[in-house]
């Protein structure tokens, strides 16, 4: 069956670097992009951005350029996402999803701490 | 950007109750929407795809409907199961925009 396992929760401090991982089975990777999402303690969803799976092209949401970096392995289907010199406000749960309508294949979601 | 305005943010409701939850957007979208529902702790599921079709396993007391630029989600009859979040999300148009969402709790 189709499912997307995300890396486990991270502890980080401000400045540092975390990388997450979104690991694909049950289908073929390159055929779907990978979307990527993230939510806020207690907020609603916000689009991030999406990368190409085929191509390695990411593209990038206005309020996550710069810091965000999406990536592939695509040898081991798996995306990830990286944020780079972590602030207070990206203190948040990462989702990833298959980039395909109805979006019905997510991952359970990585959560972020932010806590020097 | 195109905004997606949802309404409420939240709403105590009983069971039994019929409930519509509302996205308007800024600029034409089509029927280029999703609704999710989203428990806590729990990733989203689709509830709603194209703005009026059911997705795969979601109970018909689940529908969607369109009237311009005004989309809504409507539960025929409230059960317990369905307290959730509830988010639409446009992606007509780059960038895809998520509606703030509705907490949708029981009376």
């Amino acid at each position: 069956q189709i499912q997307l396992v995300q890396s486990g929760p991270e502890l980080k401090k401000p400045g540092e670097s975390v990388k997450i991982s979104c690991k694909a089975s049950g289908y073929t990777f390159t055929n779907y992009g990978m979307y990527w999402v993230k939510q806020a303690p207690g907020q609603g969803l916000q689009y991030m951005g999406w990368i190409n799976t085929e191509t390695g092209k990411p593209t990038y949401a206005d309020d996550f350029k710069g810091r965000f970096v999406f990536f592939l392995e695509t040898s081991a289907s798996t995306a990830y996402l990286q944020i780079n010199n972590l602030k207070n406000e990206d203190m948040a749960t990462y989702f990833c999803a298959r980039r395909s309508i109805p979006f019905d294949y997510w991952g359970q979601g990585v959560m972020v701490t932010v806590s020097s | 950007d195109i905004q997606m305005t949802q309404s409420p943010s939240s709403m105590s409701a009983s069971l039994g109750d019929r409930v519509t939850i509302t996205c308007q957007a800024s600029q034409d979208i089509g029927n280029n929407l999703i609704w999710f529902q989203q428990k806590p702790g729990k990733s989203p599921r689709p509830m709603i795809y194209y703005a009026t079709n059911l997705a795969n396993g979601v109970p018909s007391r689940f529908s969607g409907s369109r009237s311009g630029s005004d989309y809504s989600l409507t539960i025929s009859s409230l059960e317990s199961e369905d307290m959730a979040d509830y988010h639409c999300l446009q992606y007509k148009q780059y960038p895809d925009t998520f509606g703030a969402g509705t907490k949708l709790e029981l009376k």
